[in-house]
């Protein structure tokens, strides 16, 4: 079974703080994504990378950044946390030859 | 407009039920086509996978794809409270690696 693993399930920040969300994915997939996921909204691309220190951005890149060291994992920064970036964060993984993605837990980040 | 249009719900039905589940989209060149599953506070799983047109079948569960009227629909039968979720649809073209969601249907099976 393929698994994502995300570092933490909660976090509460301070406005202007750096935050980093963390993603592992045990199935030496290339391609890795992050989402953010909104009532009403559903899920948006935020980034995804399809290689080692490849980044593409998604749909709402703005606020963000993201670094892929290491094929298994895949972290997105927040340079300077605001309050309309409290959200669900959700980290995915895929095969190059297949369009499905595998989902971990996600993250609820509440910024103060 | 949104690319991808799915009714929010909630959608509320008896234990034993049919549902169906419906999500249209614009994008014509979406050639591969997702139902993901989500509990509340966990992250989506996948349940169904479809590549064009046609039906799929697996178990109690069936999608199926209109590419002519750019229309998707998973039908849940004999449905049971553990299908209590957010259902999102998803779907991608040959171009684009990444995913194109609806914002999800919650669905709630009552005892």
């Amino acid at each position: 079974d393929v698994k994502v693993t995300q570092s933490s399930r909660y976090l509460v920040k301070r406005t202007g703080e750096k935050v980093f969300l963390e993603c592992v994915q045990d199935m030496d997939h290339e391609n890795m994504f992050w989402y953010r996921q909104d009532p009403g909204l559903g899920l948006r691309l935020i980034y995804f990378s399809y290689d080692v220190k490849m980044k593409e951005k998604g749909d709402i890149p703005e606020g963000y950044s993201v670094s892929r060291e290491k094929k298994e994992r895949f972290s997105l920064i927040l340079e300077s946390a605001s309050t309309n970036q409290t959200s669900m964060y959700l980290c995915a993984s895929s095969s190059p030859d297949r369009e499905t993605q595998y989902f971990g837990p996600g993250t609820r980040l509440l910024v103060l | 407009q949104k690319e991808v249009e799915q009714d929010p719900g909630p959608l509320s039905v008896p234990e034993g039920a049919i549902v169906s589940l419906n999500c249209t989209y614009s994008n014509s060149a979406f050639q591969y086509f997702m139902w993901y599953r989500q509990y509340s506070r966990k992250g989506p799983e996948l349940l169904m996978y479809t590549y064009s047109s046609g039906n799929k079948e697996d178990g109690r569960f069936t999608a199926q794809v209109d590419k002519s009227s750019k229309y998707i629909s998973l039908f849940i039968r004999d449905s049971q409270p553990s299908d209590s979720a957010t259902y999102l649809c998803a779907m991608s073209d040959t171009g684009r690696r990444a995913l194109t969601f609806g914002s999800g249907t919650r669905l709630q099976v009552q005892p």
